[in-house]
């Protein structure tokens, strides 16, 4: 059983189109992130979500819009694709309640071409 | 701001070697986490091992052990006994204390590390 899953696994596209990335963990926990993969290897947080909260928003363009229906789903939507978008897109969860805060799990990645 | 430096962009080591890669971190938190990640070439995120600021015995997981020195502020990341399996890039990673609170964390990555092992 993969423990955070992402659909699809690669995403071709033209530019100016709207795609989405879902992801889903069997975890049990609270928390979920979006991070991003450059093709430098350089990875940035983007968003995260507790418990279908928005908690970390960082200066991502709007273009970017992430949903969380459930604790165990999030999904990112990315309307009018540019170029600049093309990267791996990685989910991950975590269980942040104080005192037990551990490590990310990540999914396997998402990687996102933009033609 | 949170700033993870990996200087290292690509290390060469010998099946059975020990190997040593390099992290600083700059912060004024006296409350932080630090981490260790494997990027192989599959791209999958593995989590290696976990050091908090306020732990005062150096982590160890298996063959990989992290080199803590706070005034130094660095983390070192040591593999014992490489192995051909070992060949991935190595990120660095800290983790913001202040945002847990909220129940969310946030890593900040270095760069990342290339390390291949030679047969």
């Amino acid at each position: 059983d993969t423990a955070v899953s992402q659909t699809p696994k690669y995403l071709v596209t033209q530019m100016g189109n709207d795609k989405s990335i879902k992801c889903e963990q069997n975890l049990g926990h609270d928390t979920m992130y979006w991070y991003k993969q450059d093709s430098k290897k350089f990875l940035k947080i983007m968003f995260s979500y507790n418990n279908k909260e928005l908690i970390i928003n960082e200066t991502v363009p709007n273009r970017f819009s992430p949903k969380s229906p459930d604790k165990a789903h999030l999904n990112l939507h990315i309307n009018s694709l540019e170029l600049g978008d093309s990267a791996v897109y990685f989910c991950a969860s975590s269980q942040d309640e104080l005192p037990n805060v551990g490590e990310l799990f990540f999914g396997e990645g998402s990687r996102l071409t933009v033609l | 701001a949170q700033k993870i430096t990996q200087t290292q962009p690509g290390m060469f080591v010998q099946e059975k070697e020990a190997v040593t890669l390099d992290c600083t971190y700059d912060t004024s938190d006296q409350s932080y986490g630090l981490f260790w990640y494997k990027q192989p070439s599959s791209g999958e995120m593995i989590f290696l091992i976990y050091q908090g600021s306020y732990d005062e015995q150096n982590a160890t997981e298996g063959r990989y052990s992290l080199n803590f020195q706070k005034a130094r502020k660095s983390a070192n990341l040591v593999i014992s006994a490489s192995q051909l399996g070992d060949s991935a890039m190595y990120f660095c990673a800290m983790r913001d204390a202040l945002i847990i609170i909220q129940g969310a964390q946030k890593l900040v990555f270095g760069q990342g590390t290339r390390l291949t092992i030679n047969p």
